[in-house]
Order: structure tokens, then sequence, then C-alpha cells
């Protein structure tokens, strides 16, 4: 398999729910990236991981936690999400230092807060 | 603080038609300036970049986009649409080479009509 994998493409979740996204990259890139999609607004970037380690936080409310333990693999943790939170969840990575400023998405993850 | 302006929301163009997306940037110094394409329930696919150089430049499945630093502007261009280019365009700006954190603007849907 090779690009940005999401999963699930589809959730949801009541507001007192914990769930969690799930991003997987097979294009050896160093940086991965959480971005929020929401309708009428530019996408957002929430979070920025290079080599495993989180290097930008966009003020993003703590009812969202990232995790990388990898590379390759990025998680998004949701926790007692409120109905403005309904949006497309997009990952995406780069190959970090490299100078490309190219970033290959996702799918991306259409979360419902209900 | 860099920002884009897509100030299309909608476009509606015949098939055989062509085609000129506006972008208006706000930065600084010399941008980097990219265009990426999301197709329905899917994610963003790199359409074309401006680094240096050259600024006309070619892109996938036959765009091309002119930077135009008098005017602060990056249009995306295609001399004759196809039913398979509906989709929805977003312009954005990156500051720093090496740098992935891009700039998005709000997007522009296009519609294509027999």
């Amino acid at each position: 398999e090779t690009g940005v994998t999401q999963t699930p493409r589809h959730l949801v979740m009541g507001m007192t729910n914990k769930k969690s996204l799930k991003c997987e990259q097979h294009l050896g890139h160093n940086a991965m990236y959480w971005y929020k999609q929401s309708a009428k607004k530019p996408l957002e970037l929430m979070f920025v991981y290079n080599f495993k380690e989180q290097t930008e936080n966009n003020s993003v409310p703590s009812r969202f936690s990232p995790e990388c333990p990898n590379s390759s693999h990025l998680f998004l943790h949701l926790h007692t999400l409120q109905p403005e939170d309904s949006a497309l969840y997009l990952c995406a990575s780069s190959q970090g230092d490299s100078g490309a400023n190219v970033l290959t998405f996702g799918a991306g993850s259409r979360l419902t807060v209900l | 603080a860099q920002s884009v302006t897509q100030p299309d929301i909608h476009i509606t163009v015949s098939e055989g038609a062509s085609l000129e997306l506006r972008c208006n940037y706000s930065y600084g110094a010399t941008p980097y300036l990219f265009w990426y394409v999301q197709s329905p329930g899917q994610g963003l696919q790199l359409l074309l970049k401006y680094f240096s150089g050259d600024t006309l430049v070619q892109g996938i499945k036959g765009f091309e986009a002119e930077f135009k630093r008098s005017q602060s502007s990056f249009n995306l261009r295609k001399p004759s649409v196809h039913w398979s280019d509906a989709a929805e365009y977003f312009c954005a700006v990156g500051t720093t080479f090496g740098n992935e954190k891009l700039t998005f603007g709000t997007g522009t849907r296009l519609t294509i009509i027999p």
C-alpha cells in the first residue's frame, strides 16, 4: 500500500465518547501533520511532528491529543468533543527537513459529533 | 503573518471552455506557492508549485499557474476543462524553504456543465 492512509473514513461519536483517528504513511517521510477542514473555512493546521517530536501545536484544545509513536504513524485521540468539532480531519506527511515543502494528504476522516 | 485569498467561492464553466482560478497572497518576501485539488471524498492532491525561477509553472492534468509578484497573485489556468476537473481547488503559501507549514485559502469549487 502506498501514500497516506487514514482510518476510519467516517466516525460518529457522542460528546462523552473517546475515540481515535489513525494515519499511516508509506512514503518514508519524516514529518506528519493533522489539519482540520471545516466548511467555508481555510484548512487549519493543528499539529506537526518531525521525526516523532511535536514541533507545532496550533493552540488546539486539549480534548484533541496527538500521538506519534514513529515516523510512519500518527494518531489523534478524541475525548469529550463538542458539536463544533465536527469536520474533516486530514493527515499529511512530508520529507521534513529536505526543503521540499510538499505535503501528501490522506483522504481524511469525516467526524460527526452529536 | 501570511494570508491567502481566493475571491471566487464557486465557478461554473462549460466543458471545453478555458478556466482561470484566482489566488492572491499576502507576504512580505518571496513566497512559495502551491495549488492543490480536492475531489469529493478525497484528500488534497498537489497540482503544481512555485519555488523560484520561471514564473510560469506547469502542473499535472494540463494545469498551469503564473506567479506575478507585482500583483501578489498566483492564478491557476487550464485552456480546456474536462468534466473530471470538477472539484475544489485550494491555493496555499509557504514562507520558509524547508518549512511545510502552509497557509491555505478557503478554496474555489469548480462545477463543469456539459
